[in-house]
């Protein structure tokens, strides 16, 4: 059983179009994230949810928008993609006190041409 | 503001001991974390330090030091399996996120 899963794995899209990123965690964990990987291997914190709220949100533009319809599931919607959305986009999902640690789902490459 | 350094790059021999260090810069801290990160996959948790200290775990080693805002992970015996990234990140107090670090890239040589 995957713990976390996101589809797709692989998304290739051209500049302009809308795309959504879907994310479901199977550990009963309360909150969910959704991280950013660049080309330089940084991870970002784009958003997370405590019990279907937005808790934080990063300066990331609006074109992007967590949904959540429930506690297992955080989807990733992003409007008017831009060629510097290319990058692996990571969910996970933890606990919501610290020690327990970040379990990821496999990433989603997106690519846009 | 809060920053995690930590080396871009290391080189190893199979067998042999690694260190990779990390400092971190704040604005509250809880602890810290190590990840692993094959190349292509997603991360993966290998350790958690609250207290000073170093905490053993198998072939792998995670220390800290809370008032040097400093942390390493020791890897022994290294196999060629242990090339990948390792990701330093601080669990902030109040953020309810993890801060990463750019991550050390680990390359494990024959």
């Amino acid at each position: 059983d995957t713990a976390v899963s996101q589809t797709p794995k692989y998304l290739v899209t051209q500049m302009g179009n809308d795309k959504s990123i879907k994310c479901e965690q199977n550990l009963g964990h309360d909150t969910m994230y959704w991280y950013k990987q660049d080309s330089k291997k940084f991870l970002k914190i784009m958003f997370s949810y405590n019990n279907k709220e937005l808790i934080i949100n990063e300066t990331v533009p609006n074109r992007f928008s967590p949904k959540s319809p429930d506690k297992a599931h955080l989807n990733l919607h992003i409007n008017s993609l831009e060629l510097g959305d290319s990058a692996v986009y990571f969910c996970a999902s933890s606990q919501p006190t610290g020690g327990y640690g970040y379990t990821f789902g496999s990433g989603t490459r997106l690519t846009v041409v | 503001g809060q920053n995690i350094d930590q080396p871009t790059e290391m080189t190893a021999t199979e067998g042999a001991i690694v260190q990779i260090n990390c400092t971190y810069q704040t604005s509250g801290f809880n602890g810290l974390f190590w990840y692993q990160q094959h190349a292509g996959e997603a991360p993966t948790f290998l350790s958690y330090n609250v207290l000073d200290g170093l905490e053993e775990k198998g072939r792998f080693s995670s220390f800290l030091s809370r008032s040097k805002g400093y942390s390493y992970l020791l890897l022994k015996e290294l196999q060629m399996k242990d090339s990948a990234s390792y990701l330093c990140a601080a669990d902030q107090t109040g953020a309810n996120n993890l801060f990463f670090g750019t991550g050390t890239r680990l390359t494990v040589i024959p």
